[in-house]
C-alpha cells in the first residue's frame, strides 16, 4: 500500500533558528502533498497544499514566509519553519494521495517540534 | 464552509463492548469520507474510506456507514479490545474535484480491561 515517510519524528530547536521537515512518498508519485498542524487534543488543521513544480497554496491565516514549502520532485515535499518561536511548537503532519490507489489519503508519522 | 463534528469527544468502555462513533458534516456535497485512527504522538492510519455513492464499508471488526443526505457517518467497532484505544478522526473530501480534507474534532476512545 501507499506509504508516506516523514522525518524527523522529533526535533528541538532554539528560538530564531530554522527547522526543515521532510515528507516522502515511498512507493508512489505525489503531485500534491498536504501539510497539517495539530495542537494538543485538537484536530488537524490544513496549513498548505504543496504542488510539485509550482508554488504552494496556503490556507488563510498561515504565514507564507514563516512556513516555507518546497515540492521539488514527485516524491518529496519539505516544510521549513523559519525563525522559529515557542508558539510554533506543535505536531506537524504531511499527507499525500496515491492516484493509482483507492483514492484515500496516506499520512506521515508526524513531527513533534519543540522550540525552546 | 464545511464543518465536521464528532460525538462523543471521549468515550471509555469495558473490553468486549460494541460501540458507535458518530461523525456529522454540514455540507452534503462530499466526494468521500474517510475514518482514521491516531495513536498518541503518531500520524494517522486510514481505517475505512467510503465513496459518496456508497452506504457502508467493512474491514474486520469495523463497519462504517454513510448517509450523505443527512450529513452523517458512523463507525461501528465490534467486540472492542484494549488495542482499539486511540483517537478516531473522520474527514470529508469535498465534492467537485477538490483535494482538501476537512477533519472532525475526533473521539478519544479508551477500552479498559
Amino acid at each position: 500500500g501507499a506509504v508516506v515517510s516523514q522525518h524527523p519524528s522529533r526535533v528541538i530547536c532554539k528560538s530564531g533558528t530554522s527547522v526543515k521537515i521532510e515528507c516522502r512518498s515511498l512507493d508512489f508519485q505525489a503531485t500534491t502533498m498536504f501539510w497539517y498542524r495539530q495542537f494538543p487534543k485538537q484536530s488537524l488543521m490544513l496549513m498548505a497544499t504543496s504542488n510539485e513544480g509550482s508554488k504552494a497554496t496556503y490556507e488563510q491565516g498561515v504565514e507564507k514566509d514563516k512556513f516555507l514549502i518546497n515540492h521539488a520532485s514527485l516524491t518529496l515535499s519539505t516544510l521549513t519553519v523559519t525563525s522559529a518561536h515557542p508558539e510554533d511548537s506543535s505536531f506537524y503532519i504531511c499527507s499525500a494521495r496515491d492516484r493509482g490507489g483507492p483514492y484515500g489519503y496516506t499520512f506521515g508519522s508526524g513531527t513533534r517540534l519543540t522550540v525552546v | 464552509k464545511q464543518e465536521v463534528t464528532q460525538i462523543p469527544a471521549a468515550l471509555s468502555v469495558p473490553e468486549g463492548e460494541n460501540l458507535v462513533l458518530n461523525c456529522s458534516f454540514t455540507d452534503s456535497a462530499i466526494y468521500n469520507l474517510q475514518w482514521f485512527r491516531q495513536d498518541p504522538g503518531k500520524g494517522l492510519t486510514s481505517l475505512l474510506l467510503i465513496q459518496s455513492s456508497q452506504r457502508e464499508q467493512t474491514s474486520g471488526r469495523l463497519n462504517a456507514s454513510l448517509d450523505k443526505s443527512s450529513g452523517r457517518s458512523t463507525l461501528y467497532i465490534a467486540a472492542s479490545q484494549p488495542g482499539d484505544s486511540a483517537t478516531y478522526l473522520c474527514a470529508v473530501r469535498r465534492g467537485g474535484g477538490g483535494n482538501k480534507l476537512t477533519f472532525g474534532t475526533g473521539t478519544q476512545l479508551k477500552v479498559e480491561l
